[in-house]
């Protein structure tokens, strides 16, 4: 069984704080590893997709950088703002065709202003 | 351009009434998922069909059935529905199966009494 796991599950933070979670995947077989962000009430949205070691991405105040060696990404915002309260998915893609994303639980960020 | 519609928005159910949850795209899409959310379990996939023509399981699919009608439907199907499918059910597409990005509908919510 393919497990994404995310941490931590849950993260407080004031206006201003930076902060990062950890998304590990499976170090064999991989192809791609997503970022979503999805907001309470809403459908997840698609930040970055990933697949070289080493990648980096960065949207605005979020960047993400991918370890596939050690299977691992990390996914950073920088001065946290209250309109980044979400839950932050990530999903694994094996490399093997016809295989669906694999998502982690995510990890739910609340930013107090 | 619509991207990915789902019907209904909200439904409520009796035990062992059946249902049909409607999803299209209008991206040209090649692949379509079935979702369902949990609280504290993240996304986990129903089915998918990763083209017109094919269907396939996810990780939760006992008791619900799936129709690929053409490439831009792909219908999810309780027949006789459980409390246990209570919950908040999401479509996706994207071009490919499991190696692009998905795109998300608005998500249905399900109560069965």
């Amino acid at each position: 069984i393919l497990n994404v796991e995310q941490s931590p599950q849950s993260l407080h933070v004031q206006e201003g704080d930076s902060t990062n979670f950890t998304c590990s995947f499976p170090s064999s077989n991989f192809y791609a590893l997503h970022w979503y962000r999805w907001e309470t009430a809403k459908s997840p949205e698609a930040l970055f997709v990933m697949t070289l070691n080493g990648d980096e991405k960065k949207k605005g105040r979020i960047s993400a950088t991918l370890n596939t060696k050690e299977g691992y990404s990390y996914l950073y915002i920088k001065g946290s703002q209250p309109e980044d309260s979400a839950t932050y998915l990530c999903a694994y893609t094996p490399n093997q065709a016809g295989t669906a994303l694999i998502f982690g639980k995510g990890t739910t960020l609340s930013v107090s202003s | 351009n619509a991207g990915v519609t789902q019907t209904p928005k909200f439904q409520v159910l009796k035990t062992g009434q059946s249902m049909t949850l409607q999803c299209a795209q209008d991206m040209n899409h090649n692949s379509m998922y079935w979702y369902r959310q949990d609280p504290g379990m993240g996304l986990r996939l129903i089915y998918y069909s990763a083209s017109e023509g094919t269907t396939d399981k996810g990780e939760v699919p006992n008791g619900y059935n799936v129709s690929r009608l053409n490439k831009r439907e792909f219908s999810l199907r309780l027949e006789s529905a459980a409390p246990s499918q209570t919950s908040v059910y999401f479509c996706a597409s994207s071009e490919e199966v499991g190696r692009q990005t998905q795109y998300f509908g608005p998500g249905t919510r399900l109560l069965v009494l």
